[in-house]
């Protein structure tokens, strides 16, 4: 079974630049998860996704961030414009839903440097 | 609001010890998970063992265990025969009923050979 992926794993832009992330769960996972994770710091919440509807978005910074998930399979994260501040790891995690709800799969992570 | 809490930054261990890390939690909640994720400087973050709050034994990974005091809100986990590929970042996590995830800040755990 191949695992959450995630592209680029690395990215470097200037600020005031757009930048977009994606990401593609597990197949068959209905509930994608966008999270930030700053240096030396825990994974937080951006974003999650139960199928294609966002359910949880209240963390995510409105005015310059934005996902999307169609057709309730893979997802894109957009930053737009990019502020040195979001220098961090965007981690995309995926969970099988229902009774296997409580399981969560990461990926790699993408590792954003804004200059 | 459900916060979690790794008091110790950093650990470490010497090979074939054994070396627990602590980890504290806030809920109103009776009903959730807890886990351990490990995260190696590669960045993928894995998990390492979880707990069912309603059950009262502790749950065990080979090496791995840990020791869930509910009254208490704690969850510690004891790693034990260390290894140096158990050296990573270890993350502590609670998952309430609404299927929502919050994570400690994180242990760095340094196995010495």
């Amino acid at each position: 079974e191949a695992g959450v992926v995630q592209s680029p794993r690395y990215k470097i832009i200037e600020k005031k630049q757009p930048v977009a992330f994606w990401c593609n769960p597990i197949s068959g996972h209905n509930t994608l998860y966008w999270y930030l994770q700053n240096l030396g710091q825990g994974p937080e919440l951006l974003i999650r996704y139960e199928n294609e509807e966002a359910v949880d978005d209240s963390q995510l910074p409105k005015d310059r961030f934005s996902a999307e998930r169609l057709k309730g399979v893979d997802s894109t994260l957009k930053i737009q414009p990019a502020e040195l501040g979001d220098s961090a790891v965007y981690l995309c995690a995926s969970s099988p839903g229902g009774g296997r709800a409580h399981e969560q799969y990461f990926g790699p992570g993408t590792r954003l440097t804004v200059t | 609001a459900q916060t979690v809490t790794q008091s110790q930054p950093e650990m470490s261990v010497q090979e074939a010890e054994t070396v627990t890390l602590s980890c504290t939690y806030d809920t109103s909640e009776s009903d959730y998970y807890l886990f351990w994720y490990k995260q190696p400087p590669s960045r993928q973050m894995i998990l390492v063992i979880r707990q069912e709050a309603y059950k009262q034994q502790n749950a065990t990974e080979n090496r791995f265990s840990v020791n869930f005091q509910k009254a208490a809100k704690s969850f510690s986990l004891k790693i034990s025969d260390s290894q140096l590929g158990d050296a990573a970042m270890y993350f502590c996590a609670y998952r309430n009923t609404g299927n929502q995830f919050y994570f400690g800040t994180g242990t760095s755990l340094t196995v010495i050979p």
